[in-house]
């Protein structure tokens, strides 16, 4: 158990729809990325966070999509009006930025199926 | 930006055999490889990983190379197991201003039992 917990695990919307997924990883994870991860594939990057600060993004996160991390702690993962070609799993993962802090720990995902 | 190759796409072996997992990068900045096991439903377990000062790794059954000439990386698992069977996924880490890892496309590891 790597302590990130996502919610919700499974989430079903129908296209248009706007969709919001939470990441709650330990307080020693300074450090908080966003992957996606479509069938078949490996999980691609997202985004980054260092505590609150948003420090990188991918090409991947169109404008409908905005991620948070308020108090750099829990962070959010908002999508826009949803489209069937966002359907994958969304994961998150945190690592702790000191000594071997390149180690991602990853969460369980949120599966998002868009109808 | 940086690419990661891996093969093969699926391993089948019989319990008690050797597996093994290529993959290849292609940024000579990158200095950190990890690799994951994903079960079903599940995400992306850490279970080994190598930085690009050290050539080998072991742990227990699962050991890690990597040569940094020809860019490439292997895992190894010996003496499988049934609950060794999951997807296995390796990564690269530039850390060259990006946080991000850049996985492989991942192999589907099958112990007969």
């Amino acid at each position: 158990d790597t302590g990130v917990s996502q919610d919700p695990r499974h989430k079903i919307t129908k296209r248009g729809q706007n969709v919001t997924f939470r990441c709650d990883p330990i307080s020693e994870h300074n450090r908080l990325y966003w992957y996606r991860q479509t069938l078949g594939q490996g999980p691609e990057f997202l985004t980054y966070f260092q505590n609150e600060a948003q420090l990188e993004k991918s090409r991947l996160l169109s404008d409908r999509f905005s991620a948070e991390r308020p108090k750099g702690s829990f962070s959010t993962l908002e999508i826009q009006r949803t489209e069937q070609g966002d359907s994958a799993m969304y994961l998150c993962a945190g690592s702790t930025g000191q000594g071997t802090f390149y180690e991602q720990y990853f969460g369980p995902g949120t599966r998002l199926t868009v109808t | 930006g940086e690419n990661v190759e891996q093969h093969p796409s699926t391993l089948s072996v019989q319990e008690g055999d050797s597996a093994v997992i290529k993959c290849t990068y292609s940024d000579s900045a990158s200095n950190y490889f990890p690799w994951y096991k994903q079960e079903l439903g599940k995400g992306p377990q850490l279970i080994i990983d190598i930085r690009s000062n050290v050539g080998e790794k072991k742990d227990q059954r699962i050991a890690v190379t990597l040569n940094k000439t020809a860019k490439h990386f292997s895992l190894h698992i010996t003496e499988t197991q049934p609950e060794d069977s999951a997807v296995y996924f390796c990564a690269a880490y530039s850390g060259a201003g990006s946080y991000q890892l850049t996985f492989g496309k991942g192999t589907k590891l099958s112990v007969i039992p």
